[in-house]
């Protein structure tokens, strides 16, 4: 399997523009994870999803940020408008099953964004 | 709520020393313990965990030992090698009801020859 597939490696964008990370989860993996990761803040969990239902989004930090999961392989995450604060390394994890304390999280790569 | 706190770092050693990485919880319940590592580059990806007080976990020549009295879980590893090099992370899951990872902000450690 090729693991957790995120793209793209590195965004570069201005403030005010809208930017959109992607993640192809390992398959069969019933859930997906959106986390963000800042030297401030260390690693933060925006938003999972269970067989492609937003389960909670309670760390989502504003209405500029939403995720989508249209499908078993596929999600995404946007920010619109773009902010420099946002500026972090977004990763995003599955994992076969719900019992989170006998299965682990494979991550992806992340995306490294910068926001000037 | 529960939460993780990790020495800051980074920890800087040369190569054959001896590590440790401190980590300790604070949680409502009996949660169970993992450290993840992440190396330059690349996502976490579980080092070892334990799942209850006393248990042992251990992977690559790392262990840490669950202490429910100090609630600590700390990270050892005898002798340490460049390729060790990473951040460290942290985190529990509590052992009821239905919720997920929380992690530390992760120690960077430094390896050199």
């Amino acid at each position: 399997d090729a693991g957790v597939i995120q793209s793209p490696r590195h965004e570069v964008t201005e403030m005010g523009q809208e930017v959109t990370l992607r993640c192809k989860p390992i398959s069969g993996h019933d859930y997906l994870f959106w986390y963000r990761q800042t030297m401030m803040r260390g690693l933060e969990l925006l938003i999972y999803f269970n067989n492609n239902v937003p389960i909670d989004d309670s760390g989502m930090p504003e209405d500029r940020f939403s995720a989508k999961m249209p499908n078993a392989s596929f999600s995404t995450l946007k920010i619109q408008p773009s902010e420099p604060r946002d500026s972090a390394v977004y990763f995003c994890a599955s994992s076969p099953g719900q019992n989170f304390r006998n299965e682990k999280l494979f991550f992806g790569s992340g995306t490294q964004l910068s926001v000037l | 709520g529960d939460s993780v706190t990790q020495m800051e770092g980074p920890v800087t050693l040369s190569e054959e020393a001896f590590l440790t990485i401190n980590c300790t919880y604070t949680a409502t319940g009996y949660p169970s313990l993992f450290w993840y590592v992440q190396y330059p580059g690349e996502g976490l990806q579980l080092l070892l965990k334990a799942t209850k007080a006393d248990d042992k976990g251990s992977n690559k020549g790392f262990e840490a030992t669950y202490r429910k009295e100090t609630t600590s879980f700390h990270l050892e590893k005898g002798s340490v090698q460049v390729s060790d090099s990473a951040v460290y992370f942290c985190a529990l899951i509590m052992n009821s009801g239905y919720s997920t990872l929380t992690f530390g902000k992760g120690t960077m450690l430094l390896v050199s020859p």
